[in-house]
Formats: C-alpha cells, structure tokens, sequence
C-alpha cells in the first residue's frame, strides 16, 4: 500500500535521552498506529489513535494523533536499551480496510 | 491461541519449487492481510481478505504468488517457482473490523523465505 512519509530514517542516541519521530501524509486518515519491530520478529502494536487530537500514553511512550489528522508523531522518554529496534507507523482511511505505513525509523540506544 | 500465529518460521527451499506459508488469525478476526518485508525495509503489502474474499489483490508481485483462506480464518500464501528474489520475511496480520472505526491490526512473527 501507500507509504507514509516517516522521519527520521535512524537516530541514535545515549540511554536517557528523549526521543522524538513523526509520521505524515497527503491525505488525511481515520486512525493512527504505532508499531515497534524487534530483530527476527512481527511488530508489535504499540499505541492507537482513533480521534483527532488525541494524546495517548503508553508508560514512556506518548503518541497524538494530529488535529489536521494528516500526520502523527511518537516521543518515548529516558530511552532504554530493550527501546532499541524499528518503530513504524501505520495508518487507515475513511473506509478503514487497507493500511498505510510509514517507512519505519530505526532507534539505537547507546548505554 | 491469542495472538497471530504463522508457520513454518524458517524455511529454506530451492529455486524454482513451489512454496506455502501458513496464517492463523486471531479467533474472531474477520481481515487478514499479508505482507512482504525485505531485509531492512518496511513492509509492502501484499493481500486482504475480508472473510474469505480479497478485495484487494493489488500487491501480490506476479502471477506466481496466490493466497486463499477457507472459513473465514486460516489463510495459505503460495508462491510457487520461487525465485532468489522471493526472499524475505512474509508477515501476516488481523484486525476485527474493518471499518468500524476503530480499526487495529495484529501481526504475527513472520515465516523467513530463504530461496537458494
């Protein structure tokens, strides 16, 4: 399908920092999701975001869904090693059927 | 089980033999997507099914690659004369209703193609 527009591409950073990626598009999209994608394995839903505005907490993680419901960012703080991995975002639109993702953003901690 | 489950997780096969991979979605789950991830991309999709139907076919890559899925639950991707191109991880997915709004898509752990 479609590919969101994702950013950055990778980041490293120092165990502590804080974390920022967002994800944007032309069109505009009924839900948000973020994904975290650990080497060797499925991504695993992170958080979800179903309205416009919406601000949502997942321990560290902080996800909202943009009020122009074209885009949506993700911040994580005081990153961890186990934060390591690729994170992506993904999409719906009016229909709901067919999602959309982003092209991912490879985190690396460093201790 | 709870999740999504695929099989096999590894397989290793032959240029040109035919090869299936197993999805089975969560219970209850009535979309099944399919997707395809190169080594270091994102994912590119594949198929949807809604039920046992595919409305959407427009990413299966040739002529070579089908997919069916009976009672509306599990779901066979074959790709038959693989090429050394078919290599990736094929992941599959499921969400409960699509369309509702409130729409979520659960993946499973992938099955590695490695074709010689």
């Amino acid at each position: 399908g479609q590919q969101l527009n994702q950013s950055p591409q990778s980041m490293f950073i120092q165990e502590g920092e804080d974390v920022s990626m967002n994800c944007t598009s032309s069109s505009i999209f009924n839900t948000w999701l973020w994904y975290k994608q650990d080497p060797g394995e499925g991504p695993v839903l992170l958080i979800a975001l179903y309205k416009a505005g919406e601000l949502t907490s997942n321990g560290r993680l902080t996800a909202q869904f943009g009020i122009t419901r074209k885009d949506s960012f993700l911040n994580i703080s005081a990153s961890i090693p186990s934060d390591v991995g690729i994170y992506f975002c993904a999409g719906t639109k009016n229909t709901g059927n067919q999602f959309y993702f982003g092209t991912g953003t490879s985190l690396t901690v460093i201790p | 089980g709870a999740g999504v489950s695929q099989s096999p997780s590894n397989k290793v096969t032959e240029k040109g033999k035919d090869v299936e991979l197993r999805c089975d979605p969560i219970s209850g789950h009535t979309a099944l997507y399919w997707y395809r991830q190169s080594l270091g991309q994102g994912l590119e999709f594949l198929i949807y099914f809604q039920g046992n139907s595919a409305p959407d076919k427009s990413g299966l890559p040739s002529d070579r690659f089908s997919a069916e899925r009976t009672g509306g639950s599990v779901s066979t991707l074959t790709i038959q004369r693989t090429q050394q191109e078919d290599s990736a991880v094929y992941l599959c997915a499921s969400s409960l209703s699509p369309g509702g709004g409130q729409e979520t898509q659960y993946f499973g752990p992938g099955t590695r193609l490695l074709v010689l």
